[in-house]
């Protein structure tokens, strides 16, 4: 199962909107809407923002937003904050009923 | 207050053997499916393995990458999962997370543990 594709970084100003995209195939992303989004900072376990394509888990801001348009995903952060500078990995269910993570975005608030 | 610990990392030989368990607490551990993930240093992350509940006959998937070297396994008795890692390579050096969420299936993450680090060299 290959790994699901992510930009390397991304960078944005504090209030500025930023969108990470995350490109699978039909037997993963494009397949099911099962896919989410965490949140890493350094030297701490990744944090879960976005299940199910766009629902939010409790306790989780509404400036991270999730969609999803054929084999593509994507996670926008908005009003962003200096603390929101961190990797950034989304992950699918895949049709082999395995899962499979993106490579990760570094976010660099400017 | 949701807990996973893990415990049982450690520095072994190419080849050996090594197995972590993870212990749950604060949440209804026999209901949900149970992952470990791994991330080598300074790496991205990479899905291990799943095993599901009693219900779903406690069915295991693994990565293609330790398909036949590593087993997953539960008991709901003492709420603590476990990965055994045979034929370890170095390639297996990595924090081994182990997550879980609130629901059955768990197709995301909601809980993860803080970690344990396997490390393999000679």
């Amino acid at each position: 199962q290959s790994a699901l594709t992510q930009p390397a970084s991304v960078s944005g100003s504090p209030g500025q909107s930023v969108t990470i995209s995350c490109t699978g195939t039909s037997s993963d992303v494009g397949g099911y809407n099962l896919v989410s989004w965490y949140q890493q900072h350094p030297d701490k376990a990744p944090k879960l923002l976005i299940y199910e394509v766009f629902k939010w888990p409790s306790g989780v801001s509404s400036r991270f937003s999730g969609s999803k348009s054929g084999n593509t995903a994507s996670l926008t952060i908005s009003g962003l904050q200096a603390e929101d500078e961190a990797d950034y990995y989304c992950s699918s269910y895949t049709r082999s009923n395995s899962f499979v993570f993106g490579g990760g975005t570094r976010l660099t608030v400017l | 207050e949701v807990q996973l610990v893990e415990s049982g990392g450690g520095l072994v030989q190419p080849g050996g053997s090594l197995r972590l368990s993870c212990a749950a607490s604060g949440f209804t551990f026999s209901d949900s499916a149970l992952h470990w993930v791994r991330q080598a240093s300074g790496k991205g992350l990479e899905w291990v393995a799943r095993i599901r509940n009693k219900a779903n006959n406690y069915a295991t998937i693994y990565s293609t990458s330790v398909q036949g070297r590593f087993s997953i396994s539960r008991d709901d008795s003492k709420n603590t999962a476990y990965l055994q890692m045979n034929s370890l390579k170095a390639d297996d050096t990595a924090l081994y997370y182990c997550t879980s969420c609130s629901g059955t299936n768990c197709y995301a993450s909601e809980f993860w543990g803080q970690g344990s680090l396997v490390t393999v060299s000679s």
